[in-house]
């Protein structure tokens, strides 16, 4: 069973561009989370969501960020106009419908983003 | 809102010693896990033991165990018999259970283990 993928695990982009991070979640999960780390941070949750649905975007910024999952195909979170303060490692977590599977999270390898 | 607190940013011990890392959070629920991951160079977050908030038994998984003091919000991790793989940053986290179930991390504890 692959686990939780996300791509690019680098990323480089110049102020103002997009930033597009995929995340595919662990076969028969239907739960994802998107959290950042900023560099010497613990990771702080961005956004949350079920299949097309956006159940928790509390800690994602109001502007210039979003984040879908489709029916089919992975979750992206999306970085219109990049800045600097942007760079940061982003992860995708998964879990599952299960029984407690709620609870265990399954983290990605991240996608390093770099804002030059 | 929940908030988790790793007082100790680095640590150092010399391989097969035993070192503890602490961990104290803060909420106003009763029912939560906590949970302590790995963080290696690789930067691959590794679910290393988790402790449910009513189950008053310590978790244990081989070499790591947790010391959970709910009245005092406490919850330390013990590796035992270190290892040169364990070098790593260590983060302590915190879910609510029901609703979103997002972790709350804290701010990370590097630890080297040393030859």
């Amino acid at each position: 069973n692959a686990g939780v993928m996300q791509n690019p695990r680098h990323l480089v982009r110049r102020r103002g561009q997009e930033a597009r991070l995929r995340c595919s979640p662990m076969k028969g999960h239907s739960h994802v989370y998107w959290y950042r780390q900023l560099p010497e941070e613990g990771l702080k949750f961005m956004v949350y969501l079920q299949k097309e649905n956006i159940i928790d975007e509390s800690g994602m910024p109001k502007e210039r960020f979003s984040a879908e999952f489709p029916k089919e195909g992975p979750s992206i979170l999306r970085i219109q106009q990049v800045v600097r303060g942007d760079s940061a490692a982003y992860f995708c977590a998964s879990s599952s419908d299960e029984r407690g599977g709620r609870n265990e999270q399954y983290f990605g390898p991240g996608t390093r983003l770099t804002v030059t | 809102a929940q908030t988790v607190t790793q007082s100790q940013p680095e640590m150092s011990v010399q391989e097969a010693e035993t070192v503890t890392l602490s961990c104290t959070y803060d909420t106003s629920e009763n029912n939560y896990y906590l949970f302590w991951y790995k963080q290696p160079p690789s930067r691959q977050m590794i679910l290393v033991i988790r402790q449910e908030a009513y189950k008053q038994q310590n978790a244990t998984e081989n070499r790591f165990s947790v010391n959970f003091q709910k009245a005092a919000k406490s919850f330390s991790l013990k590796i035992s018999d270190s290892q040169l793989g364990d070098t790593a940053m260590y983060f302590c986290a915190f879910m609510k259970r029901g609703g979103a179930q997002k972790l709350v991390f804290g701010q990370g504890t590097r630890l080297t283990i040393n030859p």
